[in-house]
């Protein structure tokens, strides 16, 4: 069975400050997406990476694939209260499956 | 549509009675998948319909939980006899095809059973 760990669960932080979270696997997976969801939405998607070693940057997000597409990390600069949410890892195979989550709370 | 729609978004049933959840896929979108979400949960896969083929309903906790998808597009699933431990929030996704890219969400339905 494939299983997503994600850590870590919880984080709350103060404005200004950077942090990462971070998504594992002992499975390879074809890609890897991250997802943020707010209260009383649907995930919403982030970014997709897929070859090994990948690198994305979105605005004060980065997005890094392992090596050997088992892992993921998101750091994110300069934390903003906008950033409060669930962020949510996914590995795709025949079908996605998602962590926990990582529930980011910054505080202003 | 613009997005993936489900109603209702809220719904609270009293426990034995059946419900009825609702999807709209964005327009030509040919994968269509439940989840649920549970508190402090991830997304737990409920059932993938892609085109014509058999669903996968590898997911499906129970035989009171059943899904359909009527002319490629619209889908409902059903949960029969509901139980206290179906409350959840049910999200529905679609995709163009396989799920590579990723997938775009609706805000979901919040099942209370009570």
């Amino acid at each position: 069975t494939q299983l997503l760990e994600q850590s870590p669960q919880f984080l709350s932080i103060q404005e200004g400050e950077n942090l990462t979270v971070y998504c594992n696997s002992s499975s390879v997976f074809s890609s890897l997406q991250w997802y943020r969801q707010e209260p009383g939405e649907g995930p919403v998607l982030l970014v997709t990476v897929v070859t090994g070693g990948e690198v994305k940057k979105l605005k004060r997000l980065t997005f890094q694939f392992g090596d050997a597409r088992k892992d993921s990390s998101l750091h994110i600069t300069a934390a903003q209260p906008g950033d409060t949410g669930l962020y949510l890892c996914a590995g795709a195979g025949d079908k996605i499956i998602f962590g926990k989550g990582t529930r980011l709370h910054i505080l202003p | 549509g613009a997005g993936v729609s489900q109603s209702p978004s809220n719904k609270v049933t009293e426990k034995g009675k059946d419900v009825e959840l609702r999807c709209d896929p964005i327009s030509g979108h040919t994968a269509l998948y439940w989840y649920r979400q549970s508190l402090g949960q991830g997304l737990e896969f409920l059932i993938y319909f892609q085109g014509n083929s058999a669903p996968d309903k590898s997911g499906l906790p129970s035989d009171r939980f059943s899904a359909e998808r009527t002319g490629g597009s619209v889908s409902t699933l059903t949960i029969q006899r509901t139980q206290q431990e179906d409350s959840a929030v049910y999200l529905c996704a679609s995709s163009v095809g396989h799920p590579l890219g990723g997938y775009t969400f609706g805000s979901g339905t919040r099942l209370t059973v009570v």
